[in-house]
C-alpha cells in the first residue's frame, strides 16, 4: 500500500514569514500534485511535478520533487492571509489515475 | 479544465435513511472518482466510476453501503445506504482529463 505523510498538520504563522510544507513516502510515485482546498470547496490544482529534482515556481511557491520521486515539498515566501488554507499532496498511484492524498497541512497566515 | 457541479451541496440527514449525491461534468470525461473526506482529515478514494462498467471500489468500501451509477460520460451519482453517524463526511466527485484533475465542491453530510 503506497501512503503519503505530510508534514506538519497545522502552521500559524505571521504574514511575511516563510514556511516549507513537506510531503514524504517510500514509495516511488510517477507524479506528484499539489492542491489547495478551502472551506466548502474541492481541492484545487496548484502544480504537478513528473520529473525526479523538478523544481516549479508558482508566484510565491515554490515545488519540488525529489530525485527518487518519493518525496516533495512547497515553500511559499512571503506568506499573506490569502494563502490559508489546507494544503494536500497526492500521488498517483499504482494504478493509473487514482490518486493517493497526504494527510494534508492547515495553514493558517494571520495578519 | 473541466467544470464540475456537484448538488446537494449540504445535508442533514436521519439514520437509516439513503442519500443520492450527483455529478454533472461540462465535458465527456472516461474515468470519475468518488471520496470521501472525513472531518479535519484527507481524502480517501472510495470508487472510481466507469461508463458502461461496474464501478472498482477501494479497500473499506462496498457496493450494497455505496452504490454508484454511471449511465453516461457526463454524469454519476453516489448513494450513502443505511447511513449512521460515521457516514457523516464531505463527498466529493473528481474527473481526470488532459488538463488534470479536477474536483467537485463537494457535499457535506451530517447523519443524526
Amino acid at each position: 500500500t503506497q501512503l503519503l505523510e505530510q508534514s506538519p498538520q497545522f502552521l500559524s504563522i505571521q504574514e511575511g514569514e516563510n514556511l516549507t510544507v513537506y510531503c514524504n513516502s517510500s514509495s516511488v510515485f510517477s507524479s506528484l500534485q499539489w492542491y489547495r482546498q478551502e472551506p466548502g470547496e474541492g481541492p484545487v490544482l496548484l502544480v504537478t511535478v513528473v520529473t525526479g529534482g523538478e523544481v516549479k515556481k508558482l508566484k510565491r511557491l515554490t515545488f519540488q520533487f525529489g530525485d527518487a520521486r518519493k518525496d516533495s515539498s512547497l515553500h511559499i515566501t512571503a506568506a499573506q492571509p490569502g494563502d490559508t488554507g489546507l494544503y494536500l499532496c497526492a500521488g498517483e498511484g499504482d494504478s493509473s489515475y487514482k490518486l493517493i492524498f497526504g494527510s494534508g497541512t492547515r495553514l493558517l497566515v494571520r495578519p | 479544465s473541466a467544470v464540475i457541479s456537484q448538488k446537494p451541496s449540504r445535508d442533514i440527514c436521519q439514520r437509516g435513511t439513503s442519500l443520492t449525491i450527483q455529478c454533472q461534468v461540462d465535458s465527456q470525461v472516461t474515468m470519475m472518482f468518488w471520496y470521501r473526506q472525513q472531518p479535519g482529515q484527507s481524502l480517501t478514494l472510495i470508487a472510481t466510476a466507469n461508463q458502461g462498467s461496474e464501478a472498482t471500489y477501494e479497500s473499506g468500501f462496498v457496493i450494497d453501503k455505496f452504490p454508484i451509477s454511471r449511465p453516461n460520460l457526463t454524469f454519476s451519482t453516489l448513494t450513502v445506504s443505511n447511513m449512521s453517524p460515521e457516514d457523516s463526511s464531505i463527498y466529493l466527485c473528481s474527473v481526470v482529463t488532459g488538463s488534470g484533475y479536477t474536483f467537485g465542491s463537494g457535499t457535506r453530510l451530517t447523519v443524526v
